[in-house]
This record gives structure tokens, C-alpha cells and sequence, in this order.
């Protein structure tokens, strides 16, 4: 079976452009989040989609924003690029069981570096 | 979100077991323990998750402590590709996973 697929690999922007990333969770899951892990530290949750709603927000500016598609794929959009924007973003896909059981798949992410 | 606390390293000999600790004395209790792992240029990697009781896969065995203010993630033979940092995580009603810093696990030949 096919895991969480992401696309690009890598990419190469500058400031204050804007950057669209893509998502293809696992099959049968309906809920994918989006995480940005800055090099050295852990991933950090940007947002949840179930069912094309958003279900989960981190704190991250209005500059950041996604939405999720019927075939539950996903874009994460970023507009006005900061070079504190650099970062690997990650997918994650789950089947969106009760909460606290909840297991995520990630992809292998989008590393983004902005010039 | 409760907070987990994890040592920034360990080392470990190949094909020698490896316990690997975290500290949650705020954990709730509904709060499951999941650890996540992940490898050089990959994203992260589910590895195990507990409740109560103690939990053995494929990958690993979780053990619990009976008042669930710490866990101990054990790999029973480490290998070179179990070199990774590995992510000790409460999640409870929320749905997202809060990442601390983990633990970077160094296996030596």
C-alpha cells in the first residue's frame, strides 16, 4: 500500500513570495494534519483537516492556511514567505479514531528554503 | 497539553537492549503515551502507544508505570537503523501531537 505521498521534495522561494504544498493521505483516511520542524527541533502542528473541515489550528500566523479536497488530499498555502519559513513540513494522515488513540502516518515531507 | 520529559541522548551498544525513559507527571487520565521515532531525512515514525498496561509490537515494548508519571520505551535488540530521535508524546481529546525534543538514540557497532 501506498504511504502518505507529499510534493514537492524541495523547493526554493523567496521572500515574500508565496508557496503551495501538497498532500495524498494513506487510502481510507480522512483526516490529514500538517506539522513544520524546524532543523533541530521537534515537528509543530500547523492544522487538522477531517472531512474537509478544519478540526485543529497550532499557533501559526493567518499567513498560513489549507484546506483539504474531496478526495482528502490536502494543500498547505503560505503566502508572504519569511526566512524563518524554512523548514521541512510534514503530512500526516490517520483513520480520525477517538481521540488520544489516534495514530499518524507522516510523509516524508516538503523541505522548503526560502532565500 | 500535559508535558513529557525526555533525556537529550542516549547511547546504546548494538544488539544490547535499549530502555529509553520519559517523565509525564501531569499525564491525565485519559492521555495515551505514544512514542514516534524518526530516522535521518525521513519523516516521523509511529513506534508504539499505552494507556495503562504494558504493550509489546513488532517494533518495541512500551511499559507503564502503575501510577502513569512515567514510561520506559524498550527495544529488545538495537540495530544500526534504530539510530533515530525518538519522541515520547501525550495525546488525549485533542487530535494533534505535541513534539517535545526527543530523545537522540546513537547506536554504536
Amino acid at each position: 500500500d501506498a504511504g502518505v505521498t507529499q510534493s514537492p521534495t524541495h523547493l526554493i522561494k523567496t521572500r515574500g513570495q508565496h508557496v503551495t504544498l501538497r498532500c495524498s493521505p494513506i487510502s481510507g483516511h480522512k483526516s490529514v494534519s500538517w506539522y513544520q520542524q524546524v532543523l533541530g527541533q521537534g515537528p509543530q502542528f500547523i492544522f487538522q483537516y477531517y472531512e474537509k473541515e478544519e478540526r485543529g489550528r497550532g499557533n501559526f500566523p493567518d499567513r498560513f492556511s489549507a484546506r483539504q479536497f474531496p478526495n482528502y488530499s490536502s494543500e498547505l498555502n503560505v503566502n508572504a514567505l519569511l526566512l524563518g519559513d524554512s523548514a521541512l513540513y510534514l503530512c500526516a494522515s490517520s483513520l480520525a479514531r477517538q481521540g488520544g488513540q489516534e495514530t499518524q502516518y507522516f510523509g516524508p515531507g516538503t523541505r522548503l528554503l526560502v532565500l | 497539553d500535559a508535558k513529557t520529559t525526555q533525556p537529550n541522548s542516549m547511547e546504546s551498544n548494538e544488539e544490547e537492549p535499549v530502555h529509553l525513559p520519559c517523565n509525564h507527571s501531569t499525564i491525565s487520565g485519559t492521555d495515551y503515551i505514544h512514542w514516534y521515532r524518526q530516522l535521518p531525512s525521513q519523516g516521523p515514525e509511529y513506534v508504539i502507544h499505552g494507556l495503562t498496561s504494558n504493550v509489546n509490537n513488532r517494533m518495541a515494548s512500551l511499559a507503564i508505570a502503575e501510577d502513569r508519571k512515567s514510561s520506559t520505551l524498550i527495544l529488545h535488540r538495537a540495530t544500526l537503523r534504530d539510530a533515530a530521535v525518538y519522541y515520547c508524546i501525550l495525546a488525549g481529546s485533542a487530535r494533534q501531537l505535541t513534539f517535545g525534543s526527543g530523545t537522540q538514540l546513537t547506536v554504536l557497532p
